[in-house]
């Protein structure tokens, strides 16, 4: 079974520009949960997304935002970018269903923001 | 705010020796898990603890659910230069959905 892929794996955009990142979950997983990754922050949720609806977010600003298709596949859009947007986002599949939330990662976008 | 702390930080070992992390909370979690990320990589998870007081083995690896739910513990015996990494415990943060809390990490190099 293939692992969550995250495309592209490294992007450099400058201050003021707009990013969009793409998730495809593991096949059958119908959550897909997206995290920012930076050395001070360490891991923060940013989202989720469960059969197209946003079911939990963040403490994060509107300028970051995300969608999710009818096949699981999620984008997360910032916009306006800022210096201290520069880290690794991280999107997890699941199950999504009840009991033990097990999550599993892809290896991640590397935003670097100029 | 839920938060989840864990210990040490930082750790530089010698290969063949043996060490704990801890992972410590005042919230109770209904499940938490351990991952372990390399350099330029997502997190791979490593195992779910579920029930209070649970323990489980992976390899040389063994994991521990506080009987009330709110810590856990990861030692690594006879720890060997493939270890290295960031290991990471994270819990739901939101009942059961796709929502983990995670510990800062802590940062584990084994020098052969």
């Amino acid at each position: 079974k293939a692992g969550v892929t995250q495309t592209p794996r490294y992007l450099i955009k400058t201050r003021g520009q707009q990013v969009t990142l793409s998730c495809s979950p593991i096949s059958g997983h119908r959550s897909v949960s997206w995290y920012q990754q930076t050395p001070g922050q360490g891991l923060q949720f940013l989202f989720e997304y469960f059969s197209e609806t946003q079911r939990n977010k963040g403490n994060f600003p509107g300028r970051f935002s995300g969608r999710q298709f009818s096949n699981s596949r999620s984008e997360m859009n910032v916009s306006t970018l800022e210096l201290g947007d520069s880290a690794l986002y991280l999107c997890a599949s699941s199950l999504g269903g009840t009991g033990a939330n097990e999550q599993f990662f892809g290896p991640g976008t590397r935003l670097t923001v100029l | 705010t839920q938060l989840l702390e864990q210990s040490p930080q930082f750790l530089s070992i010698q290969e063949g020796e043996n060490l704990t992390v801890y992972c410590n909370s005042s919230s109770v979690f209904s499940s938490l898990q351990w991952y372990r990320q390399e350099p330029g990589e997502g997190p791979v998870l490593l195992v779910t603890v579920v029930t209070g007081g649970e323990v489980k083995k992976l390899k040389r690896l063994t994991f521990q659910f506080g009987d009330a739910r709110k810590d856990s513990s990861l030692h690594i015996t006879a720890a060997q230069p493939g270890d290295t990494g960031l290991y990471l415990c994270a819990a739901d943060g939101s009942g059961n959905t796709g929502k983990l809390i995670f510990g800062q990490g802590t940062t584990l190099q084994v020098k052969p």
